[in-house]
């Protein structure tokens, strides 16, 4: 089983929509769970970044852990065509463990 | 905003020929990263660095690369003899002295090996 699963898409959802993407992984000892954007040729670029389980918000973006399921979820509101990227999820044991990347999941937003 | 830079943004360079990929990582942070991402492939971890040894490099990471911190604001990787299979964008990305603070990333350098 690899170490974080993450649907490689790609995901084309209208304008508006609420999006919803998601990834899983095997290994219980991650505790910090990151969702980074990445443009085509372009770094990726951290989004948000939560610890433990549960949610968290931050404008139109919200990340919720679940650590009993080991899954992790980003959910995108209003929708913009601004979204469209490849949308990481990453996560780490902590303290110097690095950080593990999923392989991302294309999304097109549609005008 | 203080960000990762990395030169050059492209560099072509011939099969067994050496390469040197820089960074300037931001400027309060101590962790150092690379990574490389083949087209279409992962984000995958090559190595980390920090207080100027490295910290733990994945099994990529072999006898040909090498990582240096030169003077207080560069990071380099060296490729000593590419291979084409080293053709990647690869990433730096630093963060600070907070535990487990976030990485923030460059915007890469497309390596390609012809």
């Amino acid at each position: 089983q690899k170490e974080v699963e993450q649907d490689p898409g790609p995901l084309s959802v209208p304008e508006g929509a609420i999006v919803s993407l998601n990834c899983t992984y095997s290994n219980s000892a991650f505790q910090y769970f990151m969702w980074y954007r990445q443009y085509s040729r372009k770094g990726p670029e951290l989004l948000m970044y939560t610890y433990s389980s549960g949610n968290k918000e931050d404008g139109r973006f919200t990340a919720q852990v679940d650590k009993s399921s080991k899954y992790i979820s980003l959910f995108i509101r209003d929708s913009q065509p601004s979204d469209s990227a490849t949308y990481l999820c990453a996560m780490s044991a902590g303290g110097d463990d690095k950080i593990i990347f999923g392989k991302g999941t294309r999304l097109h937003i549609l005008p | 905003e203080p960000e990762v830079t990395q030169t050059p943004s492209h560099q072509v360079t011939q099969m067994g020929q050496e390469v040197i990929l820089r960074c300037v990582p931001i400027s309060n942070h101590l962790y150092f990263y690379w990574y490389r991402q083949i087209l279409g492939q992962k984000v995958e971890f090559l190595v980390s660095f920090y207080n100027n040894e490295i910290s733990e490099k994945s099994e990529i990471f072999d006898d040909q690369f090498s990582v240096e911190r030169p003077d207080g604001s560069n990071f380099t990787l060296k490729i000593r003899s590419t291979k084409l299979e080293d053709s990647a964008m690869y990433f730096c990305a630093s963060r600070g002295a907070r535990d487990n603070s976030p990485l923030h990333f460059g915007n890469g350098t497309r390596l390609t090996v012809t």
